[in-house]
C-alpha cells in the first residue's frame, strides 16, 4: 500500500529566505506526482505536476522535483513571501491500487514578515 | 473558466441522519474524485466517478456512496450519521484521461452533532 511522508510537519522562515519541503512515497510504480497548498478552512490549490517521466518542473518561485527510483520529491520555494504561508501537500496518482491520490499529511509554512 | 464548485458550503447535522453533497465539475472534465479531510487522518480518498461509473473506491464503510449524472455533475451520500464523520469533504475534477492534473474544490465542512 502507497504511504507517501513528509517532512518537516512544520516550518517557519523568515521573509526572503529559500526553502525545501521534502515528500517521500514508498512504492515507486506512480503516474504523477502532485504539489498543493492549502489554506485555512478551504480547498487545495495546484501548484505543480510531475509525471512520472519527468524530473522537475517549474512555476514562477516554484520548482519541484521527482526522484521516482528513490521515491522522493522536493518544493523549492524561492524568497518566501508571507503570502506563501500555507500547508503544502504532496500527493502521488499511483499505477496500482485503488486510491485516486495518495496525500502526505503535509508541511505547514509560516514565513514571517 | 469556471473552477469546480461544492453545495452547500456548510452543513450541520445530528447522528443518524443522513447528508448529500454536490459537486459540479469544471466544464469538460469527465472525471470526479471525492476526499475526506480530517486533522487525525488527513486526507483520505473516498471514490472516483468517470462517465457516470464508478472507476475506484477507498477504504470506508458502504454508508458513504456517490453516483455521477450525465452532466459529470457528482454527489455524494453518506447515511446514518456518526460523530467521526464529521469532517472537509473535498471534491476534485480532472479530464480523466492521460495526464490528470486534480483540480479541487473549496469542500464541504460537515459538523455532526
Amino acid at each position: 500500500k502507497q504511504e507517501v511522508t513528509q517532512i518537516p510537519a512544520a516550518l517557519s522562515v523568515p521573509e526572503g529566505e529559500n526553502l525545501v519541503l521534502n515528500c517521500s512515497f514508498t512504492d515507486s510504480a506512480i503516474y504523477n506526482l502532485q504539489w498543493f497548498r492549502q489554506d485555512p478552512g478551504k480547498g487545495l490549490t495546484s501548484l505543480l505536476l510531475i509525471q512520472s517521466s519527468q524530473r522537475e518542473q517549474t512555476s514562477g518561485r516554484l520548482n519541484a522535483s521527482l526522484d521516482k527510483s528513490s521515491g522522493r520529491s522536493t518544493l523549492y520555494i524561492a524568497a518566501s513571501q508571507p503570502g506563501d504561508s500555507a500547508t503544502y501537500l504532496c500527493a502521488v496518482e499511483g499505477q496500482g491500487g485503488s486510491e485516486k491520490l495518495v496525500f502526505g499529511k503535509g508541511t505547514k509554512l509560516t514565513v514571517n514578515p | 473558466k469556471a473552477g469546480v464548485t461544492q453545495t452547500p458550503r456548510y452543513l450541520i447535522k445530528t447522528r443518524g441522519q443522513q447528508v448529500t453533497l454536490s459537486c459540479s465539475p469544471i466544464s469538460g472534465h469527465r472525471s470526479v474524485s471525492w476526499y475526506q479531510q480530517t486533522p487525525g487522518q488527513g486526507l483520505q480518498f473516498l471514490f472516483e466517478y468517470f462517465s457516470e461509473t464508478q472507476r475506484n473506491k477507498g477504504n470506508f464503510p458502504g454508508r458513504f456512496s456517490g453516483r455521477q449524472f450525465s452532466n459529470s455533475r457528482s454527489e455524494m451520500n453518506v447515511s446514518t450519521l456518526e460523530l467521526g464523520d464529521s469532517a472537509l469533504y473535498l471534491c476534485a475534477s480532472s479530464i480523466g484521461q492521460g495526464v490528470n492534473e486534480q483540480f479541487f474544490g473549496p469542500g464541504t465542512r460537515l459538523t455532526v452533532l
